[in-house]
């Protein structure tokens, strides 16, 4: 069966600091990948998504970026964090008919 | 712009009450649709989709979701809730072949014993 992991399950980072958060798929191959982030109050908005191996689009201008080093691992990354980047992280796969997610980072900064 | 809304942010109510949450989307063309949920500590998981077809889904634990598509809307229901149905649930839509889901703003329910 297919498993997606994220870590760290929890982050707190000062404004300025880099940031990288990983994703993991097990159990399948060349899966498209997505990150999504939900702001306090809001619904989910999809951030990145790749279809291979350094294929990566962005959907919203932003502080972040993405890359894809190998079939199953999708990294967010940011050389500075801004206060605006505090946020729940989602990474995702899809399959056949859904996507599935990962546990999720909870990331704050201060 | 394209946009998925769901009309309650915070539902309350008790246990053996039915439940209905509203979503409408402003995509044309053909879209698939979806409502995911999140209880507590746990995945965001799915609850049930439409693809095509008959315009009344089941899902999981006793949910359906009715696909009105001249109001643009997916609304979910339950016709009697458990506690255990408290979660935050996700209306999404898929416009494209890449898979790529727009949600809703969610809808936080709490179900009172």
């Amino acid at each position: 069966s297919q498993t997606i992991h994220q870590w760290p399950a929890t982050l707190v980072q000062p404004v300025g600091s880099p940031l990288s958060l990983e994703c993991t798929v097990e159990g399948t191959s060349n899966p498209n990948l997505y990150w999504y982030r939900q702001a306090a109050g809001r619904g989910l908005q999809l951030l990145f998504y790749s279809v291979g191996i350094g294929q990566i689009s962005s959907e919203v201008p932003q502080n972040l970026s993405a890359s894809r080093p190998q079939d199953r691992q999708f990294i967010l990354s940011s050389k500075k964090l801004l206060l605006s980047d505090s946020g729940f992280y989602l990474c995702a796969w899809s399959g056949r008919s859904e996507q599935f997610f990962g546990p999720g980072t909870r990331l704050t900064v201060l | 712009a394209q946009s998925v809304s769901q009309h309650n942010h915070h539902v309350i109510l008790s246990e053996a009450a039915s439940l209905e949450l509203g979503c409408n989307y402003s995509y044309g063309g053909t879209v698939n649709l979806f409502w995911y949920v999140q209880y507590p500590g746990q995945h965001l998981q799915l609850l049930l989709k439409y693809f095509s077809g008959d315009p009344l889904v089941k899902g999981i634990k006793g949910f359906e979701a009715e696909f009105i598509k001249s109001k643009f809307s997916f609304n979910l229901r339950k016709p009697s809730v458990q506690w255990s149905d408290t979660a935050e649930y996700f209306c999404a839509v898929n416009a494209d072949s890449w898979g790529k889901l727009q949600f809703g703003a969610g809808t936080q329910v709490v179900v009172t014993p």
